[in-house]
């Protein structure tokens, strides 16, 4: 089975610096990926970054990327200098390869402060 | 296409009755997801189909839960009997079938049907 734990049930950042959501998984699966979403008030689950297990380096896209430490199990999702419109829930999830259901965790609510 | 479409965005039913919700996918994405967000928590798998066929259900799925996909095309999810605890975020995802390897870019979700059961 495969679990995501997100600690951070909130958090407050000034706009234009930069945010960690923290992200831990447990999984026996020796391949799998590891993915984050942004979840807006109008509700759908927007795409930001994948990792794969056995990917060397980390991941980025623009102003995102994915501090990934295979050991620990931690994938954190850095945003570099926060805008307003970074205000949503933030989700980490994973799915193993050759099963493409998702496993999300409880998300952590970003609030970007003027 | 502009991406995976729901239909209803918001629906307010009695308890004890049924609803029916639809999911068009990206019209080149063979796989359809279906996913239950409930306050609070993040998505939970409900069942996914690739074409027509129904490959995985989850234990969420109870017997009043059931998804179809004729034809391969849109499908519907439909709970029968509805409880308050049913009260939720139903959310659609499509992908294509990329082969071996997490559906990474191609996941796409819809804007999900809210439901309030009272």
């Amino acid at each position: 089975a495969q679990k995501i734990t997100q600690t951070q049930p909130g958090m407050f950042v000034q706009e234009k610096e930069a945010v960690t959501l923290d992200c831990t998984y447990d999984t026996s699966d020796p391949s799998y990926g590891l993915f984050w979403y942004k979840q807006p008030s109008s509700g759908e689950m927007i795409f930001l970054i994948y990792q794969g297990s056995y990917d060397q380096q980390n991941a980025t896209e623009g102003r995102y990327s994915l501090n990934f430490q295979k050991a620990r199990k931690s994938a954190n999702l850095v945003i570099s200098a926060s805008q307003l419109g970074d205000s949503a829930m933030y989700f980490c999830a994973m799915s193993s390869f050759g099963n493409e259901k998702l496993t999300f965790g409880t998300g952590t609510r970003l609030t970007i402060i003027p | 296409d502009t991406g995976v479409s729901q239909d209803p965005r918001h629906k307010i039913t009695k308890r004890g009755q049924n609803v029916t919700f639809r999911c068009d996918p990206i019209s080149e994405h063979n796989r359809l997801y279906w996913y239950r967000q409930t306050l609070g928590q993040g998505p939970e798998f409900l069942t996914y189909f690739q074409n027509e066929a129904q490959l995985e259900k989850s234990r969420l799925l109870s017997d009043r839960f059931s998804a179809e996909r004729p034809k391969g095309s849109f499908s519907t999810l439909e709970i029968q009997r509805t409880e308050q605890g049913d009260s939720a975020m139903y959310l659609c995802a499509s992908s294509p079938s990329l082969g071996g390897g997490p559906a990474n870019y191609g996941y796409t979700f819809g804007s999900g049907t809210r439901l309030t059961v009272v």
